[in-house]
């Protein structure tokens, strides 16, 4: 059965801090890991990282992909309140592309 | 533009109601997928439409129903549900499927209570 741990679960920073989230994964046929950021609604897409693209970068975020690792680490540089969410890694795989989400980290971002 | 629009925002219905939701992206996407996310959990896929035929089926209960009229549109039809149904119904779309991998777009959910 496919398989993805976020790391933390939650945690808290003050304005400004760095912090960094992890993601490993075990996936049949991996294709594509993906990272959503979730505040009230819907998951807002941020990053979709794949064998021939394993670094995204935009803003004050970016994520990198270890396939020998199987893990991937999104980072955000002077964090915001804004910041606050629940950042969700989802891996695509098996015959079905299907996507497999993390629980997901609780980032609050305090000022 | 990579909307997906969701009707309605809320909806409360009893367990011997039929209701619909419905789902409408306008980005020529050709997948489009239903997922169900209770409180303080990820999104759970339910059902995956390809190019208007029905991919996947995650073994969903058959009071839920999906329906994909054309390739812009998709609606979950809901009868008889129960109260343990309660949660936010969430569509989503890509370009497709098969061909990717692609990135899937999140409407804003309806916040479905069965009471």
């Amino acid at each position: 059965e496919d398989k993805v741990v976020q790391s933390p679960l939650s945690l808290v920073v003050h304005e400004g801090d760095t912090v960094t989230l992890n993601c490993s994964y075990e996936v049949t046929n991996f294709r594509s890991l993906l990272w959503y950021k979730q505040e009230k609604k819907a998951p807002t897409f941020l990053f979709m990282l794949t064998s021939s693209g394993i670094e995204k970068k935009s803003g004050r975020l970016s994520s990198i992909l270890d396939k020998k690792e199987l893990s991937s680490i999104l980072n955000i540089t002077a964090t915001q309140t804004g910041d606050s969410a629940i950042y969700l890694c989802a891996v695509c795989g098996g015959s079905n592309y299907k996507l497999t989400f993390g629980k997901g980290t609780l980032l609050t971002v305090n000022p | 533009d990579t909307e997906v629009t969701q009707t309605p925002k809320h909806l409360v219905m009893g367990m011997t109601n039929k209701k619909s939701l419905k789902c409408e992206q306008h980005m020529g996407h050709r997948a489009m997928y239903w997922y169900k996310q209770k409180a303080k959990k990820p999104p759970e896929l339910m059902f995956v439409y390809s190019y208007e035929k029905l991919s996947i089926n995650e073994s969903v209960p058959s009071r839920f129903s999906p329906e994909c009229p054309n390739s812009s549109l998709l609606n979950l039809h809901l009868h008889a549900l129960q109260p343990e149904d309660s949660a936010l119904y969430l569509c989503a779309s890509s370009p497709g499927q098969f061909e990717g991998p692609y990135e899937q777009y999140f409407g804003p959910g309806t916040r479905l209570t069965v009471t």
